[in-house]
């Protein structure tokens, strides 16, 4: 049981590039969650899913996209790159029952130069 | 608007100490509250977490928090800290408790010296 997962560990693109961050989780959740980690920011939600086939903008979301590939899967892409989306960017998957808590990835650390 | 606040920012601890991390959030309704915390290099691990029932809720580790209704806040305590509790601790906020949506605390940084 790996929980949630992320690809890239790291990565650095340059102004303008574009790239997707890979997210799954193998819990059987249905809602998915992205936040970027700011220093002094806490974590700002980006965009979250909370089934598949649905997708829904959170308190940071231009500059992004998302898909909802399936159940497990849920991507974001930076279309164009630029220096304020440097980050740690973490997946989560929600429980949906009990308490509700998240369960978080391991983070991919973007540096945009 | 619907906020979460960390008071304290950057805490210096020495082994033993006792520690206390302030967390107060802005929401009138139900909620659910949560403790995550962050090891260096590491992600988000749940330390413990309030849904109902008795307000002082225990977690992994020794940690424990309690829920106080009338000051909007849950505070995070631990009567003896370890040198391996240093790490970022973040409050959260499940606003409508059940809904999509959680709000977190700026963070709260913790060295806890040898």
């Amino acid at each position: 049981n790996a929980g949630v997962t992320q690809t890239p560990k790291f990565q650095v693109l340059k102004t303008g590039q574009s790239m997707t961050l890979q997210c799954a989780q193998d819990m059987n959740h249905n809602s998915m969650y992205w936040y970027r980690q700011d220093p002094g920011m806490g974590l700002r939600l980006i965009y979250y899913s909370a089934s598949e086939g649905t997708t829904d903008k959170g308190e940071v979301p231009n500059g992004y996209n998302v898909s909802r590939l399936n159940k497990r899967e849920f991507s974001l892409r930076l279309e164009s790159a630029a220096p304020s989306q440097t980050s740690v960017y973490f997946c989560a998957s929600r429980r949906e029952t009990g308490y509700n808590e998240q369960f978080f990835g391991p983070g991919t650390r973007l540096t945009v130069l | 608007a619907q906020s979460v606040s960390q008071h304290n920012h950057h805490v210096i601890l020495s082994e033993a100490a006792s520690l206390e991390l302030g967390c107060n959030y802005s929401y009138g309704g139900t909620v659910n509250l949560f403790w995550y915390v962050q090891y260096p290099g590491q992600h988000l691990q749940l330390l413990l977490k309030y849904f109902s029932g008795d307000p002082l809720v225990k977690g992994i580790k020794g940690f424990e928090a309690e829920f106080i209704k009338s000051k909007f806040s849950f505070n995070l305590r631990k009567p003896s800290v370890q040198w391996s509790d240093t790490a970022e601790y973040f409050c959260a906020v499940n606003v409508g408790s059940g809904t999509y949506k959680y709000i977190f605390g700026t963070g709260t940084r913790l060295k806890v010296l040898a």
